[in-house]
């Protein structure tokens, strides 16, 4: 079976940092280009990172740039992602998804049951 | 960035009924757009992707259609199961952007 599980979400003070990690299992991790997307308490769901199979390039929300770093091990399954300078406002789910797909079929078809981050003092 | 505009915000229908959600795009995105469905609590699931591409596994009630920045959502003969929130998304850019939403429950 195709999975992807999340970890890491927790509380965390404003100005704090936090590295959330996603496993992957029941495919071939490294031909996949992954992401994140988080959503914020009776919120919508807001894209926040992109990684390619390789490694390079990532690409990030304006909202979280320069502040969350996306990374990923191949030799382990596992997509990364660094989280500092938290805000309020970063409080959410946060879920990793994986992309298929190439040009107009890319799209996001397996996605992790989400890890829960909270900012706040 | 590509903004996305969903509408309706929400909508009330019955079992049975046939519901259109259209997603407006800023600028053209062709038809790079997918269709997510999500029910509380659960993370969201692939419906449609290219716009008009049946996900496998799911309902042929469900069905996409458009190109541009108007494209739409039909989903005809409503299950009870089919009760939830819908979201579009752009992948004309890599700057992947979702639409507000459109939370579909019972009349």
């Amino acid at each position: 079976e195709m999975q992807l599980v999340e970890s890491g979400g927790g509380l965390v003070q404003p100005g704090g940092s936090l590295r959330l990690s996603c496993a992957a299992s029941g495919f071939t991790f490294s031909n996949y280009d992954m992401n994140w997307v988080r959503q914020a308490p009776g919120k919508g769901l807001e894209w926040v990172s992109h990684i390619s199979s390789s490694g390079s390039p990532t690409y990030y929300a304006d909202s979280v740039k320069g502040r969350f770093t996306v990374s990923r091990d191949n030799a382990k399954n596992s997509l990364y992602l660094q989280m500092n300078s938290l805000r309020a406002e970063d409080t959410a789910v946060y879920y990793c998804a994986r992309k298929k797909g190439f040009g107009d079929r890319d799209a996001f078809d397996i996605w992790g049951q989400g890890t829960k981050v909270t900012v706040s003092s | 960035d590509i903004q996305m505009t969903q509408s309706p915000s929400s909508l009330s229908a019955s079992v049975g009924d046939r519901v259109t959600i259209t997603c407006r795009a800023s600028q053209s995105i062709r038809n790079y757009l997918n269709w997510y469905q999500q029910k509380p609590g659960k993370a969201p699931t692939l419906l449609i992707y290219a716009a008009s591409n049946l996900e496998s596994g799911v309902p042929s009630r469900f069905s996409g259609s458009g190109s541009g920045t108007a494209l739409t959502l039909t989903i005809s003969g409503l299950q009870p199961e089919d009760f939830a929130t819908y979201y579009c998304q752009q992948t004309y850019s890599v700057l992947y952007t979702f639409g507000q939403g459109t939370k579909l429950e019972i009349k």
